[in-house]
């Protein structure tokens, strides 16, 4: 049981390049999340997904775009990068079906430096 | 949306002390307050966490505390050790809201030996 995992763990891009940041999760959850981290700013939600097939902006979606086709896989893409997105990303997941509130388990993050 | 305000941003304790982080959140309808320690390169981790029926709940040297009407709560750590030393998340969250999580700006602790 390998919980959440992200991949890349490090990446360095160009501005306007583009990138795919990929989380995967075994615990059958139904919810997942893409969050940014900054220096003093805690963690900011940018996507969501509820299920399969779903997705929805969360406090930040400017500049990414999310697909969720695999219950157990949640992607973010950049597609123009800029410098403005140089931080930390950690993917979370939660909630089994019909049980009660869980919280959020998050994966191991990915520093992306944007030149 | 719900605004989650946390205080003091740095504490600085001296090892076998108490520490005590400070949570607001302005919206009433939210019911789950987990709280999280991120360790330097890591990611979040799930520490204690509190729901709203309950007023304290306790975990061994780790305690929370919920005031509904005051709308805040509060991590204690009792007798630190220097491995407590990390940065400390406090959440809220409604649980008919998809489970979103609204996050407080962090508490870097420090526990000096």
């Amino acid at each position: 049981n390998a919980g959440v995992t992200q991949t890349p763990k490090f990446r360095v891009l160009k501005t306007g390049q583009s990138m795919t940041l990929l989380c995967a999760q075994d615990m059958n959850h139904e919810y997942m999340y893409w969050y940014r981290q900054d220096p003093g700013m805690g963690l900011r939600l940018i996507h969501y997904s509820v299920g399969e097939g779903t997705t929805a902006k969360g406090e930040v979606p400017d500049g990414y775009n999310v697909s969720r086709l695999k219950k157990q896989n949640f992607l973010l893409g950049l597609e123009s990068a800029a410098p403005s997105q140089t931080s930390v990303y950690f993917c979370a997941s939660s909630q089994i079906r019909d049980r009660p509130l869980d919280t959020q388990y998050f994966g191991p993050g990915t520093r992306l430096t944007v030149l | 949306g719900e605004n989650v305000e946390q205080h003091p941003s740095t504490l600085s304790v001296q090892e076998g002390d108490s520490a005590v982080i400070k949570c607001t959140y302005s919206d009433s309808a939210s019911n789950y307050f987990p709280w999280y320690k991120q360790e330097l390169g890591k990611r979040p981790q799930l520490i204690i966490d509190i729901r709203s029926n309950v007023g304290e709940k306790k975990d061994q040297r780790i305690a929370v505390t919920l005031n509904k009407t005051a709308k805040h709560f509060s991590l204690h750590i009792t007798e630190t050790q220097p491995e407590d030393s990390a940065v400390y998340f406090c959440a809220a969250s409604i649980s008919n809201n998809f489970n979103k999580f609204y996050f407080g700006s962090g508490t870097k602790l420090n526990v000096k030996p």
